[in-house]
């Protein structure tokens, strides 16, 4: 399994507070992924990175920010959390762009609860 | 916008038979990659199988296997001999045009009774 680790993987927060999710990985992958998966939408991309300090928005972005300060680490912070972020989050990586064969290999996922 | 499509939003099949998954997508990249995943009740997102478009040849990984039809962007899944470690949700994904991003269908939920 790929090395990937979402921490925390529970979180039950209230409206208005900031949170932060932390991906961390050992493959040294270059691309990594934050989705969001809610029952009838499957998973919807929020932001990626394509590198350290490389990053990118998805479909999904309103209300979050990422960080990547080193290829380990790709942080999703909710700045002031809703109730409609209320979701599973996902982690994703992958090794190289989508032109080339190697699939994202996703993180356990953590459950936010915003009261 | 890109857009995947499972039509099936819940399917059940019978233990040992074989069930088809529908996907269509509507990616305008000539030579890409075709995904689909699997999670399970545990949550985790497992990769099933991988198709390379240019390919003439259905990518196959054991009792799984792909229908592709290039033309018509249709990228089903066949599971063969159905166990109940099967049941879970399905993903489709297709990447989007000049980018590192994949779309998700919304899935299919499959259910393999005993």
């Amino acid at each position: 399994d790929a090395g990937i680790t979402q921490s925390p993987r529970h979180k039950v927060t209230e409206t208005g507070t900031p949170v932060t999710l932390r991906c961390h990985q050992t493959e040294n992958h270059r691309y990594m992924y934050w989705y969001r998966q809610d029952p009838g939408h499957g998973l919807r991309l929020i932001h990626y990175s394509y590198g350290v300090k490389d990053t990118d928005k998805g479909e999904v972005s309103d209300g979050y920010s990422v960080s990547r300060s080193k290829t380990e680490d790709f942080l999703l912070t909710l700045e002031s959390a809703t109730s409609s972020q209320t979701s599973v989050y996902f982690c994703a990586i992958s090794e190289s762009g989508l032109l080339s064969n190697q699939p994202q290999h996703f993180g356990d996922g953590t459950r936010l609860s915003i009261l | 916008a890109q857009t995947v499509t499972q039509s099936q939003p819940e399917m059940s099949v019978q233990e040992a038979e074989t069930v088809t998954l529908s996907c269509t997508y509507d990616t305008s990249e000539n030579n890409y990659y075709l995904f689909w995943y699997k999670q399970p009740p545990s949550r985790q997102m497992i990769l099933v199988i991988r198709q390379e478009a240019y390919k003439q040849q259905n990518a196959t990984e054991n009792r799984f296997s792909v229908n592709f039809q290039k033309a018509a962007k249709s990228f089903s899944l066949k599971i063969s001999d159905s166990q109940l470690g099967d049941t879970a949700m399905y993903f489709c994904a297709s990447p989007q045009r000049f980018t590192y991003k994949l779309t998700f269908g919304k899935g299919t939920l499959l259910t393999v009774n005993p």
